[in-house]
């Protein structure tokens, strides 16, 4: 089937404002990242889901950037008040469950943000 | 915090050659899994091989094999017969088995492989 897929591919904003980076995950997996990676950096771990809930968003920098599943498949990383600092390329991964066999996460061709 | 160190920034082999690149790892949990991830220049992260921290025995995917020594918390990856197509950033990834440390991949910082002809 399909892979993980981001859009939009790449995203230009100007600081200060909102920006939205959505994450359509392989089907039915019920687990979902999302990581940030800076240039010349491995990915950093933002947050993850377990179906609609946030399991864990202990990587979120600060009160700027909020995540949602709604509906368990499909989600969105959103960040207010976009600063320089923000530009790096935001990765999405997802699994078949998080413990055990059939935790291998599978990442997305990411979303390559720009804050001028 | 679990940290996962890639001490080789850059690495260079020639094609049909044999490459190792390193990894060693922190951590003070005895159930986990590591990775070796290849990321090209598309961006798009693909698992090359992983290993269970309770299997003693090496995994092995075609080309690509790893030496893994526990005791050690080194995690390094061979790749035999490199091919242009192997060209790439390298990241290894920890993650832990039982959730104390949480769910997320802990990566390096990696390695850049270049194939020449």
């Amino acid at each position: 089937g399909a892979g993980v897929s981001q859009t939009p591919s790449n995203k230009v904003t100007e600081k200060g404002k909102y920006v939205e980076l959505r994450c359509d995950p392989i089907s039915g997996h019920t687990a979902l990242y999302w990581y940030r990676q800076s240039l010349g950096q491995g990915p950093e771990f933002l947050i993850y889901f377990q179906g609609t809930g946030a399991a864990d968003d202990s990587g979120l920098p600060n009160d700027r950037f909020f995540a949602v599943r709604p509906e368990g498949s499909v989600s969105t990383l959103k960040i207010q008040r976009t600063e320089r600092g923000d530009s790096a390329v935001y990765l999405c991964a997802s699994s078949l469950r998080i413990r055990g066999l059939g935790e291998t996460q599978y990442f997305g061709p990411g979303t390559r943000l720009l804050v001028l | 915090a679990q940290t996962v160190t890639q001490s080789q920034p850059e690495m260079s082999v020639q094609e049909a050659e044999t490459v190792t690149l390193s990894c060693t790892y922190d951590t003070s949990e005895s159930d986990y899994y590591l990775f070796w991830y290849k990321q090209p220049p598309s961006r798009q992260m693909i698992l090359v091989i992983r290993q269970e921290a309770y299997k003693q025995q090496n995994a092995t995917e075609n080309r690509f094999s790893v030496n893994f020594q526990k005791a050690a918390k080194s995690f390094s990856l061979k790749i035999s017969d490199s091919q242009l197509g192997d060209a790439a950033m390298y990241f290894c990834a920890y993650r832990s088995e039982n959730g104390n440390s949480g769910y997320a991949l802990n990566f390096g910082k990696g390695t850049s492989l270049l194939v020449t002809p």
